[in-house]
């Protein structure tokens, strides 16, 4: 059973344009939530994060939105860049007992093309 | 500053042969993970270690072991390899409670067991 759902494995943009990826989740005990950004052949890279008290975090490009409601997240980046062609992870975390660990939800490839 | 390094980069075993990956942190983190991503699938866990001296295990433990020799270094040891474990692991670390639940990953080993 799928606990993280990025339904789209792949999202192709203009250079310029705005890139919205989606996540979706099944566990209301997620309180935190990042997204990792993944080139090939490296590890994955810390992009943004969001608290489950606040609904909205921005940082320069990168927004996400979370929706406790729906349980659904969304990550936008405006304006894309062809730098940002990569595979971006949705990772929620349960914190437990002084340690945290990730879920990962399968990726979206992103590809934005000049 | 190297972050989380990974030795070694690239491995290939033969069926029932043995190896162990290593991993080392220099941003003194109390906790440290392993994960295998396959192909098309997000990262799943393997195990993990709270901090020094211990150690649990993740969503897809079996056939792996692990040790946490000091607060830098974390192991994954597989006593018998099988082609279903031919997969890239990640090593990664992250400081154990609150807003450090950002971790911190290696780039990468890419194991092929045939």
């Amino acid at each position: 059973d799928q606990q993280v759902k990025q339904n789209s494995p792949s999202l192709s943009v203009q250079e310029g344009r705005i890139s919205i990826l989606n996540c979706d989740y099944t566990n209301s005990m997620f309180d935190y939530f990042l997204w990792y950004k993944k080139y090939p052949a490296e590890g994955p890279t810390f992009l943004i994060s969001i608290s489950s008290i606040k609904d909205k975090n921005e940082d320069g490009r990168f927004t996400v939105f979370l929706n406790k409601s729906a349980k659904h997240l969304s990550l936008h980046i405006v304006p894309s860049q062809p730098g940002d062609s990569a595979v971006y992870f949705c990772a929620p975390v349960e914190m437990n007992s002084g340690y945290s660990t990730l879920t990962f939800g399968k990726g979206t490839m992103l590809l934005v093309s000049p | 500053n190297a972050g989380v390094t990974q030795t070694p980069k690239f491995q290939v075993l033969k069926t029932g042969q043995s190896m162990t990956l290593q991993c080392a942190q220099d941003m003194n983190h109390n906790s440290m993970y392993w994960y295998r991503q396959d192909p098309g699938m997000g990262l799943r866990l393997i195990y993990y270690s709270a901090s020094e001296g211990t150690t649990d295990k993740g969503e897809v433990p079996n056939g792996y072991n692990v040790s946490r020799l000091n607060k830098r270094e974390f192991s994954l040891r597989l006593e018998s390899a099988a082609p279903s474990q031919t997969s890239v692991y990640f090593c990664a670390s992250s400081e154990a409670v609150g807003q450090g639940s950002e971790q911190y990953f290696g780039p990468g080993t890419r194991l092929t067991v045939t």
